[in-house]
């Protein structure tokens, strides 16, 4: 059974590009949630949508991150542009509607760095 | 105060010890809290979830204390596959959302 999918695993960009970050959660998941994850700040909620619907987008830093979900097995997270403080490990986390809260299933996670 | 806080650590552990780790929060009306386990550049996993008094699982032993707000992680007869971080994580309440402490890193040696 596959699990949470994200490409890339790893990105390097200069300050400035546009970074885009993919994700595809496990199928039947009604949930789907980004996080970054950064040394200082630990792990972070960025936003988060339900049957492909943002919920909640208090997360997101700046108007240079949006991000999208067309359907139920794909998301987007985009950076433009891109700065060096946005450096982190991105993750994408899926939840089935009739688990619990905790149970959140997080995909390999995104490095990426900006010179 | 940080709505979840943790030590961040590293506990530096023999193999076969009895470690403890506690997590202080400052909503109390969060019903439940849960444990997260992370390896060194990999994704959090759910370790353990904790409501009302505790919960125990083979070597792990979580507890919630109301009255002092902290949950507590014990692993006892610690192994070298135990080194990892792990992250406290409570719910906010009346959301789907759930906030994670910056975590705890054991390292268990030889």
């Amino acid at each position: 059974d596959a699990g949470v999918i994200q490409s890339p695993r790893h990105e390097v960009t200069e300050m400035g590009q546009e970074v885009t970050l993919r994700c595809k959660p496990i199928s039947g998941h009604d949930y789907l949630f980004w996080y970054r994850q950064t040394m200082m700040r630990g792990l972070e909620l960025l936003i988060y949508f339900n049957n492909n619907v943002p919920i909640d987008d208090s997360g997101m830093p700046e108007d240079r991150f949006s991000a999208k979900m067309p359907n139920a097995s794909f998301s987007t997270l985009k950076i433009q542009p891109s700065e060096p403080r946005d450096s982190a490990v991105y993750f994408c986390a899926s939840r089935p509607r009739d688990r619990p809260s905790d149970t959140q299933y997080f995909g390999p996670g995104t490095r990426l760095t900006v010179l | 105060r940080k709505e979840v806080e943790q030590d961040p650590g590293p506990f530096n552990v023999p193999e076969g010890a009895t470690v403890a780790f506690n997590c202080t929060y400052s909503n109390s009306a969060s019903q439940s809290f849960f444990w997260y386990r992370q390896d060194c550049r990999k994704e959090p996993k759910l370790l353990m979830s904790v409501y009302s008094s505790g919960n125990e699982d083979g070597r792990f032993t979580a507890q919630l204390n109301r009255a002092s707000q902290y949950i507590s992680l014990l692993i006892r007869d610690s192994k070298l596959s135990d080194s990892a971080t792990y992250l406290c994580v409570g719910p906010i309440y009346n959301t789907d959302k759930l906030i994670f402490g910056t975590g705890t890193r054991l390292q268990v040696f030889p």
